[in-house]
């Protein structure tokens, strides 16, 4: 099926440790994002690409980096967890980064810090 | 001011009802507008987008924008249990073009 897939689905890991998560798309878009949701629902974006380059970085702290080895990947890693890293990450992605283009996005993965 | 309010809700309706959502949002050089349905434990899903101003319908849906008072409102008539969801609107362009700029979202329970 065309789509927009994330692994793992679930991720259950001690503070400080470092993990990762990775995205694929094969709808052949160009831009790809990182959004985080929290406990209280609130979608927020933290990272875009486009063809590869970083053009969104909302303010994320610099243990979280993503790596976008081509157009159809985008990975999320995230060094020394911190409690307040538990939310759900969707990866999205659309054919350009332009106003009008629909986001399609994965399923998500749930992230629980313990 | 955040970039974008909705009523939290929670919003409980009858089958059958007509409901509206409503979305203000503060870049007045947001050029469209996006809503989004997200199911419980699922990810978002869009349902409609409008960038101009006035109404869009589709099906039982109805998107409509002002821009001149910054307004964007979804419409849902005859209203089904399968409605239940939160609704997220999510305004985009301006000054942050590349992004999606979400609401925290409205959720909706619709009861036979």
């Amino acid at each position: 099926d065309t789509a927009v897939s994330q692994t793992p689905k679930y991720l259950v890991t001690q503070m400080g440790n470092d993990k990762s998560i990775k995205c694929e798309q094969n709808l052949g878009h160009d831009t790809m994002y990182w959004y985080k949701q929290d406990s209280k629902k609130f979608l927020k974006i933290m990272f875009s690409y486009n063809n590869k380059e970083l053009i969104i970085n909302e303010t994320v702290p610099n243990r979280f980096s993503p790596k976008s080895p081509d157009k159809a990947h985008l990975n999320l890693h995230i060094n020394s967890l911190e409690l307040g890293d538990s939310a759900v990450y969707f990866c999205a992605s659309s054919q350009a980064q332009d106003p009008y283009n629909e986001q399609f996005f994965g399923p998500g993965t749930r992230l629980t810090v313990l | 001011q955040k970039e974008v309010e909705q009523d939290p809700g929670p919003l409980s309706v009858p089958e059958g009802a007509i409901v509206s959502l409503n979305c203000t949002y503060s870049d007045r050089g947001s050029q469209s507008f996006f809503w989004y349905r997200q199911y419980s434990g699922k990810s978002p899903e869009l349902i409609m987008f409008i960038y101009s101003n006035g109404d869009k319908e589709d099906g039982r849906f109805t998107a409509q924008l002002n821009k001149a008072s910054q307004y964007v409102s979804l419409l849902i008539r005859d209203s089904q249990p399968s409605d239940s969801a939160t609704y997220l609107c999510a305004p985009r362009g301006g000054t942050s073009y590349g992004k999606l700029t979400f609401g925290q979202g409205t959720i909706l329970t619709v009861h036979p």
